[in-house]
């Protein structure tokens, strides 16, 4: 199973982009990047996916580069409702496959 | 947008009672996940289910704990026998699983049990 480190928390300001790296040496051929947002007491909500390259839609950006071993979530502008914890799994294409959490990034936006 | 919805949204119990978890995934879903988190910690898997059976399980996943779908719509988590450190939110997944795309999880909101 690919193993997943991000920072433990980061804090960035109301209307400034914030991008989380995470890293993921291990990655297998078929696996795909999945970032999810978790608030507390919510469950965790997806927010993008991809595999390689630039992904984009209208909460987020994935970045991931040619040797997929780490990937960056960008988030453009960020507001007060973006605190929360961020995870990036990485998991295969088929199957029951389990996605492992690893402890997330605590992102706190400030005003 | 579909969603997958559990109840109850906070369950409180006795220790060494029996608790049963509901949980509704999205209709056209494949994979359902039971997943738990204790209060300040990371989200942790228990079991994936597949075509009317267990795929996958990890090591909190022993004999007091079971899973269902009795009925095509439902999912259920048991725990026969509950004990403090069962306390946690209690989280139900599903994805879609067609073909090789890599179906994302949908989460519900959870089940907080509290076991006293």
């Amino acid at each position: 199973l690919a193993k997943t480190t991000q920072p433990i928390s980061m804090d960035s300001y109301e209307g400034q982009e914030v991008n989380i790296t995470c890293s993921h040496n291990n990655i297998a051929t078929n696996d795909y990047i999945t970032w999810y947002q978790q608030f507390p007491s919510q469950g965790p909500r997806f927010i993008i996916q991809g595999y390689k390259t630039k992904v984009t839609n209208e909460v987020a950006s994935l970045f991931i580069p040619a040797d997929r071993k780490s990937s960056t979530l960008s988030l453009p502008r960020v507001s007060l409702s973006d605190t929360a914890v961020y995870y990036c799994l990485v998991g295969g294409t088929s199957g029951t496959y389990k996605y492992i959490f690893g402890t997330g990034t605590r992102l706190k936006v400030l005003a | 947008e579909p969603e997958v919805t559990q109840t109850p949204s906070h369950q409180v119990t006795q220790m060494g009672q029996e608790v049963i978890l509901r949980c509704v995934p999205i209709s056209n879903h494949l994979y359902f996940y039971w997943y738990r988190q204790i209060l300040g910690q990371k989200v942790e898997f228990l079991v994936s289910f597949y075509n009317n059976e267990i795929s996958e399980k990890s090591e909190i996943f022993d004999d007091q704990f079971s899973v269902e779908r009795p009925d095509g719509s439902n999912f259920t988590l048991k725990i026969r026998s509950t004990k403090l450190e069962d306390s946690a939110m209690y989280f139900c997944a599903s994805r879609e699983g067609l073909g090789g795309y890599n179906s994302p999880l949908h989460f519900g909101n959870g089940t907080r049990l509290t076991v006293t």
